[in-house]
């Protein structure tokens, strides 16, 4: 069975870079059947996409969040990371990483979910 | 501020039956993509409850049911349960399967 398990700081300072990285077991990230990918939520609001990979190395961001956002793959390790730019106090969040699934006939969806882990942007 | 539109909250007593809305547009879910339901518990990760509108994952009651209507869709709960509480989000894409968007999320309170 699938797990993801993110780790990182959990505290990162205003204007500085979030990085987290999610470790996957039970799987490979080089799989053809899975994007890898991450979604946040604020403390007591909704759920934000931020973007995904491929095993081809092709990434989608949130067109919101383009141009701070980086997803990469680490296929010796399992792994796959975030980084996100210049932070600011509304990007304190739990971050999940997730799997995101092409059932058959279907769109795709997010099946599998790390546990995720809050990061505070501090000023 | 969501894409989807759901409603904060709804509430039912034991036994009975609720539905939870998700509003969208010709530009999400009128394009005709499928809508996806998650179930969050109080300090866990989100799980998959519905998927392609309608489907089951394997293990979901089938007291959970979905559809999608225009630009809409709807999660109903049949015969709630305390356990069924829980904050409920729909999810389905905007541009491409490559832009998604979420509800704001429903909390459930079984009374």
């Amino acid at each position: 069975q699938m797990q993801l398990q993110e780790s990182g700081p959990g505290l990162v300072k205003s204007s500085e870079t979030l990085s987290l990285t999610c470790s996957v077991s039970g799987d490979s990230i080089s799989s053809i059947n899975h994007y890898w990918g991450w979604i946040r939520q604020p403390p007591g609001k909704g759920l934000e996409w931020i973007g995904h990979i491929y095993y081809t190395g092709n990434t989608y961001y949130k067109s919101s969040l383009s141009g701070r956002v980086a997803i990469s793959q680490d296929t010796s390790k399992n792994q796959f990371s975030l980084k996100l730019t210049s932070v600011t106090a509304a990007d304190t969040a739990v971050y999940y990483c997730v799997t995101r699934s092409l059932p058959s006939g279907y769109d795709p969806t997010f099946d599998n979910w790390g546990q995720g882990t809050l990061v505070t942007v501090s000023s | 501020q969501s894409v989807l539109t759901q409603p904060p909250s709804v509430s039912g007593a034991p036994g009975q039956g609720v539905t939870i809305s998700c509003t969208g547009s010709s530009s999400n879910i009128g394009t005709g993509y499928d809508v996806n339901w998650y179930q969050q518990f109080p300090g866990t990760a989100p799980k998959l409850l519905i998927y392609g509108n309608n489907q089951r994952p394997s293990g979901v009651p089938d007291r959970f049911s979905g559809s999608r209507s225009g630009t809409s869709a709807s999660l109903a709960i049949a015969g709630l349960q305390t356990e069924d509480e829980a904050d409920y989000y729909c999810q389905s894409y905007g541009s491409s399967l490559n832009d998604v968007v979420f509800g704001g999320g429903t909390k459930l309170t079984v009374l």
